[in-house]
């Protein structure tokens, strides 16, 4: 029973760096989500896709991109890293856009 | 815009009362409205859920409550547990859109 798998779960970029927050579910979910939250803050949508090959902007999507190849892995990345990107990102899954999502265990990055 | 607020950061009961955590949202195309829960170093994890053609959903200690006109709910922990200590995370969602609110962190003392 993995659900939804992210890696790694701490990470340290210098800026402008660059990187791949990994995403993967095995539940056969076609929605998947990228959030991040900051200190006090609740969980903002980065991007979703609902689908293989479909994915569109959330709230906040300036800075990411995202792909979805095949209906388990959803990566986001990162291409220059700015100290405005420090935060918790958690990758979630679902059936459909308004049913309970399953998130993964988090990734603590920060820029420096 | 803050289409879902949770005005309490924090929240402390003592075990065996209850807890009331509040969420008030804006938009009234929400119609489905979650509760998750979140323990420190982990996912939110999905803890109840209630449809906007009702007004009260429960299971077991948890009770959401949900006031349309007022486009306001709440969520019910009784009696408390020092294992329910947690952020707690309101959702709203409608076809095409979910938003969190900020949280609430409750602590139950024991």
């Amino acid at each position: 029973n993995a659900g939804v798998t992210q890696t790694p779960k701490f990470r340290i970029l210098k800026i402008g760096q660059s990187m791949t927050l990994q995403c993967t579910q095995d539940m056969n979910h076609n929605y998947m989500y990228w959030y991040r939250q900051d200190p006090g803050m609740g969980l903002k949508l980065i991007y979703y896709s609902v689908g293989a090959g479909i994915t569109d902007k959330g709230e906040v999507p300036n800075g990411y991109n995202v792909s979805r190849s095949t209906t388990e892995d959803f990566p986001l990345r990162l291409e220059l890293a700015a100290p405005s990107q420090t935060s918790v990102y958690f990758c979630a899954s679902s059936y459909s856009r308004r049913d309970e999502a399953f998130f993964g265990q988090g990734t603590r990055l920060t820029v420096v | 815009d803050q289409q879902v607020k949770q005005n309490s950061p924090s929240l402390s009961v003592q075990e065996g009362r209850i807890s009331i955590l509040n969420c008030d949202y804006t938009n009234s195309m929400f119609d489905y409205f979650l509760w998750y829960k979140k323990y420190p170093a982990e996912g939110p994890t999905f803890l109840i859920s209630i449809s906007s053609i009702k007004d009260k959903n429960e299971d077991g200690r948890f009770t959401v409550f949900l006031n349309k006109s007022a486009k306001h709910l709440s969520l019910h922990i009784v009696p408390s547990q020092p294992g329910d200590s947690a952020v707690y995370f309101c959702a709203a969602s409608s076809n095409n859109d979910m938003r969190f609110g900020a949280g609430t962190r409750l602590t139950v003392k024991p």
